[in-house]
């Protein structure tokens, strides 16, 4: 079964300086791995993925993602937190191996929290 | 290019009371998911259409919910009878096509249904 683990419930980080939030996974095939921000009382929208290719992913608002598949990972990093950015993040997981239909699995989110 | 829709935003119901979510999805997204988020927890999938069949339904409580998507386009979400436990936002989400070969479509969101039940 694959799964996702986001180890810290918050992060706080002050404004200007570079963040980083974790994810790690556990996937039997080849992992397709999603980031989502969820603003408060908003859905969720997408940041970035990766599916193949450049370990380092860019996505939006200058959030880029790194894939490490010696170590399972996937953080999330930003060279220069805005307090804008306050918000949950959630990493996600679908197996790409062979075999039928994998759902996507999500953490359980991360708070960022930007001190201005 | 329009999002996903969902309406309404916020409900209020007192328990064993019956409560209905619709849902629009992006134009040309062949895939519709019904997601359950409680607070402090990640979205959990509920149900997850690939045109107007279900794909996946095992984690929705059938005996108080039920799903449709009528001709492949709009869907709906019901609660029947509601218990305080299903106290949560309900996202709906689409993508392209969410079968093996495209694992890697991106699934967008709606801005969720807020449900509080009493």
């Amino acid at each position: 079964a694959q799964s996702v683990a986001q180890p810290e419930d918050q992060v706080n980080v002050a404004e200007g300086n570079p963040l980083t939030v974790k994810c790690t996974y556990s996937v039997s095939g080849n992992p397709y791995l999603f980031w989502y921000v969820q603003y408060p009382n908003r859905g969720l929208q997408f940041l970035l993925k990766y599916i193949t290719g450049d370990n380092l992913v860019k996505g939006s608002y200058g959030f880029e993602a790194e894939f490490n598949k010696s170590q399972t990972s996937f953080h999330l990093k930003k060279p220069s937190a805005l307090v804008s950015d306050s918000a949950l993040y959630f990493c996600a997981v679908r197996d790409g191996g062979p075999g039928g239909y994998q759902k996507v699995t999500f953490g359980i989110g991360t708070k960022l929290h930007v001190i201005p | 290019e329009a999002g996903v829709a969902q309406s309404p935003r916020y409900k209020i119901i007192e328990k064993r009371q019956s409560v209905a979510f619709w849902c629009n999805p992006i134009s040309g997204h062949a895939t519709l998911y019904w997601y359950q988020q409680i607070l402090g927890q990640g979205p959990k999938l509920l149900i997850q259409f690939q045109n107007n069949g279900v794909v996946d339904d095992s984690q929705l409580p059938k005996d108080r919910f039920s799903a449709e998507r009528l001709k492949g386009v709009d869907s709906t979400l019901k609660i029947q009878p509601a218990k305080l436990e299903d106290s949560a936002v309900y996202l709906c989400a689409s993508s392209l096509i969410g079968g093996r070969t495209h694992s890697g479509n991106t699934i967008y969101f709606g801005e969720g249904s807020w449900l509080t039940v009493v």
